[in-house]
C-alpha cells in the first residue's frame, strides 16, 4: 500500500517566523507532488506544485523536493494568522499513476 | 467568473434513502473529480472522469456508490442505500487537463449526514 505521511500537528508557529511542513512518500516513482491548502469548513485550494528536485519559490512560499530522501516540504516566510489551516500534500505515483492524499498537517499561527 | 458548483451544500437523510449529489464543473474544464473526506479517512478520491468518461472508479467503496457524467457541465454521485458510515463531506473538482497532474479546483463540497 503506497503511502503520504504528514505529521497531523497541530504546528504551532509565532507570526513571522517560518513555517515548515513537511510530507513524506513510498513511491520512488513518484514525480508529481501538489500542496493544497484547506481551512477549515472549506474546500482545498492549491498552493503549489513541484514536479522536479530542488526549490521552488512562489511569493512567501517555497516548495521543496528531495527525491533521493523521498520528501517534499512546503516553507511558509513571514507566517500570518491567515496562513493558520491545514495543509494537505498529494502525490501522482508512478506505478499505477493514482493520486494518493496525505492526511494534512494543521498549522496554527500565533499573533 | 464561476467556480465548481455542488447541490445541495447540506443533506440529511435517513438511513435506506437514496442520495444524490450533483456538480457542475468549471466550463472548458475536462477532468472532474469526486472526492470524500472524514476525519477518520481523510480526502479519498472516489471517482474521476476525463471528457466524460469514468476513468479510474477504484476508490468507489462498494457497490452502492455510483457515478455518471452525462455531459461536460453536469455530473451525479448517487449513493442508495444510504447508510451512517457514508456520512461525510463530499467534494467535487475539475481540473483543465485531461489527467492527475493538472491542478484540481474544489467546489464548496455537500457535508452529508446519514442517521
Amino acid at each position: 500500500q503506497k503511502e503520504v505521511e504528514q505529521n497531523s500537528g497541530p504546528l504551532s508557529v509565532p507570526e513571522g517566523a517560518i513555517a515548515s511542513l513537511n510530507c513524506t512518500y513510498s513511491d520512488r516513482g513518484s514525480q508529481s507532488f501538489f500542496w493544497y491548502r484547506q481551512y477549515s469548513g472549506k474546500s482545498p485550494e492549491l498552493i503549489m506544485f513541484i514536479y522536479s528536485n530542488g526549490d521552488k519559490e512562489d511569493g512567501r512560499f517555497t516548495a521543496q523536493l528531495n527525491k533521493a530522501s523521498q520528501y517534499v516540504s512546503l516553507l511558509i516566510r513571514d507566517s500570518q494568522p491567515s496562513d493558520s489551516a491545514t495543509y494537505l500534500c498529494a502525490v501522482i505515483e508512478d506505478s499505477n499513476y493514482q493520486l494518493i492524499w496525505g492526511a494534512g498537517t494543521k498549522l496554527i499561527i500565533k499573533p | 467568473d464561476a467556480g465548481v458548483i455542488q447541490s445541495p451544500r447540506h443533506e440529511v437523510t435517513e438511513m435506506g434513502q437514496e442520495v444524490t449529489l450533483r456538480c457542475k464543473p468549471i466550463s472548458g474544464h475536462n477532468s472532474l473529480f469526486w472526492y470524500r473526506q472524514t476525519m477518520m479517512r481523510g480526502l479519498e478520491l472516489l471517482i474521476y472522469f476525463n471528457n466524460n468518461v469514468p476513468i479510474d472508479d477504484s476508490g468507489m467503496p462498494e457497490d452502492r456508490f455510483s457515478a455518471k457524467m452525462p455531459n461536460a457541465s453536469f455530473s451525479t454521485l448517487k449513493i442508495q442505500p444510504s447508510e451512517p458510515r457514508d456520512s461525510a463531506v463530499y467534494f467535487c473538482a475539475s481540473s483543465p487537463g485531461t489527467g492527475l497532474i493538472y491542478e484540481q479546483y474544489f467546489g464548496p463540497g455537500t457535508r452529508l449526514t446519514v442517521t
